[in-house]
């Protein structure tokens, strides 16, 4: 159990362009997902946390608008990057947490911005 | 700021042999931490996790330590195997009301045939 999903696994995009994230929890319902963006040889760093039917809530220095998130059912959650730019490029990583404290993780999206 | 490290970047071990992996942390209000093992192009895999009042839990091949006097949390990893080869992550979660983990540096581990 407890399974979470991204689409795409990567992305590569112009730029200028926008690109959509998905993260799915496959078999429990998240009441809280998290979005993380990873370099490469680095930590994870945390963007932003969403509850399902609520606004974001984004860390400091992470433009809200830069990065749209829409948590828009107890299975689904999604990053767009909007106008990307090829210092967006990064690994992005989704992760769900039910009842409990744990989080647990997608498989991560590629995103590379030409 | 509060911070989770990580005392070495990376560690080589002979496969068969035990493996111990450290994090030290500086938040005294934390009172959950995790494991975790990420490898290349994947997502972080929850590997084992403890709170506050243990301070030694048990898992397949697995054991984490939580020493809080000195603020230091190990994992120890039993008949490392090359599938163990991995980066792993610490990370702590302060008892703030919130879900939001700190993530420790990393530590590669690189096991030796």
């Amino acid at each position: 159990g407890a399974v979470v999903s991204q689409h795409p696994s990567w992305v590569i995009c112009k730029s200028g362009t926008s690109v959509k994230i998905e993260c799915r929890s496959l078999d429990f319902q998240a009441t809280t997902m998290f979005w993380y963006r990873q370099f490469p040889k680095q930590s994870l760093m945390l963007m932003a946390t969403s509850n399902e039917g609520s606004k974001a809530t984004y860390e400091q220095g992470v433009e809200k608008d830069k990065f749209l998130i829409n948590h828009a059912s107890l299975t689904l959650s999604t990053l767009t990057v909007t106008s990307a730019h090829p210092e967006d490029s990064s690994f992005y990583i989704c992760s769900a947490s039910r009842t409990g404290r744990a989080q647990y993780f997608g498989p991560g999206t590629r995103l590379t911005v030409l | 700021g509060e911070s989770v490290g990580l005392h070495l970047p990376t560690l080589s071990v002979q496969e068969g042999d035990n493996s111990i992996i450290n994090c030290a942390y500086s938040n005294s209000a934390s009172d959950y931490f995790i494991w975790y093992k990420q490898e290349s192009g994947k997502g972080p895999q929850f590997i084992i996790d403890i709170r506050s009042n243990m301070d030694k839990r048990q898992g397949q091949r697995v054991t984490v330590l939580l020493n809080k006097t000195v603020k230091h949390l190990s994992l120890q990893i039993a008949a490392t195997q090359p599938g163990d080869s991995a980066v792993y992550f610490c990370a702590e979660n302060p008892s703030s009301g919130t879900y939001k983990y700190i993530f420790g540096t990393g530590t590669r581990l690189k096991v030796l045939a």
